[in-house]
């Protein structure tokens, strides 16, 4: 079955606490993606990679980094998380012009 | 940037009623989906439709392509209670595969 993992689904920080979000994909995939979603802004893209070590900044990078050490780890880092990081993320992955998104993670830094 | 604008931004409707959203973008675009997400949830990949396509079904759903206009819209027809969510649109082009979202449109279906 093609799934999208991210871990944790659930997190709540505190300002400056580094820390990291997992997302995995079983499909193959060379393409994956970080959105953040906030109420009235919709999706927005962080940051994607186009395959392994190739990594790239989408529209709201700031404050945020990313890996790409093997196909299908694509992992979120937050060096020194703020408040206006609280967000909802989704990791997706995409493949034969179908998308496929994790469950996402709820985010709050206090 | 932000490209898919959804519109309107919020629509309630009875049950059994037709609901349409539409969606407006700025660039060119290799194709255009439309997503679903239920409160706090995933998002629900619905449909897709190529920039050289006009209309596409998908059981209830029915999604039109007016490449000239930038614009697409999403019809549910004939809707359910479980139909209440926020509909994106969504578009890919240039050379990556990334997706532009819109905003959303929040849909009610009332009993």
């Amino acid at each position: 079955e093609a799934q999208v993992t991210q871990n944790p689904r659930y997190l709540i920080t505190v300002t400056g606490k580094k820390l990291t979000v997992t997302c995995s994909q079983n499909m193959n995939h060379e393409y994956m993606s970080w959105y953040r979603q906030d109420p009235g802004l919709g999706l927005r893209q962080i940051y994607y990679s186009m395959n392994v070590e190739v990594t790239d900044k989408g529209d709201v990078p700031e404050g945020y980094k990313v890996s790409r050490k093997e196909k299908r780890n694509f992992p979120l880092i937050l060096e020194s998380p703020s408040p206006n990081q609280t967000s909802l993320y989704f990791c997706a992955t995409s493949g034969g012009g179908n998308q496929y998104f994790g469950p996402g993670t709820r985010l709050l830094v206090l | 940037s932000q490209q898919g604008e959804e519109d309107p931004q919020a629509l309630s409707i009875q049950e059994g009623e037709n609901a349409t959203m539409n969606c407006s973008y700025k660039t060119s675009i290799n194709n255009l989906q439309w997503y679903r997400q239920n409160s706090g949830r995933g998002l629900v990949h619905l449909i897709l439709i190529r920039s050289n396509e006009r209309e596409k079904h998908s059981g209830r759903l029915r999604v039109t392509l007016d490449t000239s206009k930038k614009s697409s819209s999403l019809l549910i027809t004939a809707s359910r209670a479980a139909d209440t969510a926020s509909y994106f649109c969504a578009t890919t082009g240039g050379g990556a595969d990334g997706l532009t979202f819109g905003k959303g449109t929040h849909l009610i279906i009332q009993p």
